[in-house]
C-alpha cells in the first residue's frame, strides 16, 4: 500500500510566478490536509479538504493561496505570484476518516522562491 | 487557546538514556494527541498517539504519559539510540470542533550521542 505521494519534491520559482503542489493520498483515504513548515519552525495547518469540498481553510492566507481536491486526481495547492516568504516545506497528510484519526504525511514539497 | 507548547527545544542524551519531551495545551476540546518523528528532509512520521481516556500508552521503547487535569502530556524514549536522533513534534486535535486539523508544538531536536 503506497503512502502519501507528493510532487514535485523540490520546486524553484522566481518571484511573481505560480507554484502548483500535488498530493495523492493513501489508497482508501478521502481526507486531505495541507501543512506548511517554515525553516526551523513547526508545522502549521493550512487547509482540510474532502473530495470536491473544502472543509476548513482557516489556516490559508487570504490572498494568492488556493486548494482543491477534485473527484478524480490529486489534491492541488496553488500559490499565485509567489514571494520569498512563501519559501517553505509544504506537507500533505491524508486520513481515512474525519475526527481525531491518524494523519499520514507525505515527503513534502520544498519550495524555494528566488 | 489553540496553542500547544513543547519543551525543551533541544535535548542531548547519551546512548541508553531516557529522553523526555513535554507538551502542554489549553484547549480542553482536544481529544487526540499524537507524536511525530521527523528526520531531515523527510515528512513527519506518526510515532505513537493517545486519547484522554487513558493516562499512559506504551509501544516498544516509546511511552506517552497523559495528565488530563494538568493538560499536559509527554513522550518518553527508553534506551535511547543514535538512530532516534531526529526532531519530535507533539500535536493535538479535536474532531468535533476543528475537523481534526492538527495543532503542532514547536518541536524538539533530539541528539543521542553514541
Amino acid at each position: 500500500n503506497a503512502g502519501v505521494m507528493q510532487n514535485p519534491r523540490h520546486l524553484v520559482r522566481r518571484r511573481g510566478q505560480e507554484a502548483r503542489l500535488r498530493c495523492s493520498p493513501m489508497k482508501g483515504h478521502s481526507h486531505v490536509y495541507w501543512y506548511r513548515q517554515l525553516p526551523e519552525e513547526g508545522l502549521k495547518f493550512m487547509v482540510y479538504l474532502q473530495k470536491e469540498n473544502i472543509i476548513d481553510e482557516s489556516g490559508m492566507p487570504k490572498e494568492r493561496f488556493s486548494a482543491e481536491f477534485p473527484k478524480e486526481g490529486p489534491s492541488i495547492l496553488r500559490i499565485q505570484q509567489v514571494v520569498r516568504g512563501d519559501s517553505a516545506a509544504y506537507f500533505c497528510a491524508s486520513s481515512p476518516k474525519r475526527g481525531g484519526w491518524e494523519q499520514f504525511f507525505g515527503p513534502g514539497t520544498r519550495l524555494t522562491v528566488l | 487557546q489553540q496553542q500547544v507548547k513543547q519543551s525543551p527545544q533541544s535535548l542531548i542524551v547519551q546512548k541508553g538514556g531516557i529522553s523526555i519531551i513535554n507538551c502542554a495545551y489549553e484547549n480542553t476540546a482536544f481529544d487526540y494527541f499524537p507524536w511525530y518523528q521527523q528526520f531531515p528532509g523527510k515528512g513527519p512520521a506518526l510515532l505513537i498517539a493517545i486519547r484522554p481516556d487513558v493516562s499512559e500508552k506504551k509501544e516498544g521503547r516509546f511511552t506517552i504519559s497523559f495528565n488530563k487535569s494538568a493538560k499536559q502530556f509527554s513522550l518518553h524514549i527508553m534506551d535511547s539510540q543514535p538512530g532516534d536522533s531526529a526532531t519530535y513534534f507533539c500535536a493535538a486535535s479535536s474532531g468535533e470542533t476543528s475537523g481534526s486539523r492538527l495543532t503542532f508544538g514547536e518541536g524538539t531536536q533530539l541528539t543521542v550521542n553514541p
